[in-house]
């Protein structure tokens, strides 16, 4: 029983493709959130959705549109990708925006841009 | 605006010796602090936090911290390391709350467990 899934788990595309990398969670949590780690295991949030609303965007390209069917969703949408997009995409969630409560993190999507 | 400085991105014990991972914060307002663990290839997993009360926490797999406000620092130590323990350890700290509630990491410690 995966609290916080991811798919897929590898994606490997050519620049200019659009893609999309999904993520369910079956904690019943409130909040759910999208980072980026980069190659040097640096890791940023990049939104962040409570009840299905986009409460955190940082600084991120237009190209990177999140949707959130449902409290349980949090998929992310990629257009155009970029060789600088390849990272590790990490999804989140916790109980609700507050900070107290920890995050649970998904196993990762690996994202190759040729 | 937050921020987290872990020293060392590399550290290196023998089984059974102390594990001591360093990690200083910046936050105008109350911090709450966080640890986590990322094994290869996998997710990250909560070790401890730090919200309010007791300054010394106890996390999962023997680990601990202690949140020293006058130093504004919350190293994780471990009596004994264990070669399980090899992993990327990560410090974060959130605001109670606006902007400064987004969860800021630090550049990660990698700790590797020589037999």
């Amino acid at each position: 029983d995966t609290a916080v899934s991811q798919t897929p788990k590898y994606l490997v595309t050519q620049m200019g493709n659009d893609k999309s990398i999904k993520c369910e969670q079956n904690l019943g949590h409130d909040t759910m959130y999208w980072y980026k780690q980069d190659s040097k295991k640096f890791l940023k949030i990049m939104f962040s959705y409570n009840n299905k609303e986009l409460i955190i965007n940082e600084t991120v390209p237009n190209r990177f549109s999140p949707k959130s069917p449902d409290k349980a969703h949090l998929n992310l949408h990629i257009n155009s990708l970029e060789l600088g997009d390849s990272a590790v995409y990490f999804c989140a969630s916790s109980q609700d925006p507050a900070s107290y409560y920890e995050q649970y993190f998904g196993p990762g999507t690996r994202l190759t841009v040729t | 605006a937050q921020s987290v400085t872990q020293l060392g991105s590399h550290v290196s014990v023998s089984e059974g010796a102390l594990v001591l991972l360093r990690c200083n914060y910046s936050s105008s307002v109350p911090p709450y602090l966080f640890w986590y663990v990322q094994y290869p290839n996998q997710g990250l997993q909560l070790l401890l936090k730090y919200t309010t009360g007791a300054t010394l926490v106890k996390g999962i797999n023997g680990f601990e911290a202690e949140f020293k406000k006058s130093e504004t620092s919350f190293h994780l130590t471990k009596p004994s390391a264990h070669m399980s323990d090899a992993a990327e350890y990560f410090c974060a700290v959130r605001g109670p709350s606006g902007s400064a509630r987004q969860l800021t990491f630090g550049s990660g410690t990698q700790l590797t467990v020589l037999p």
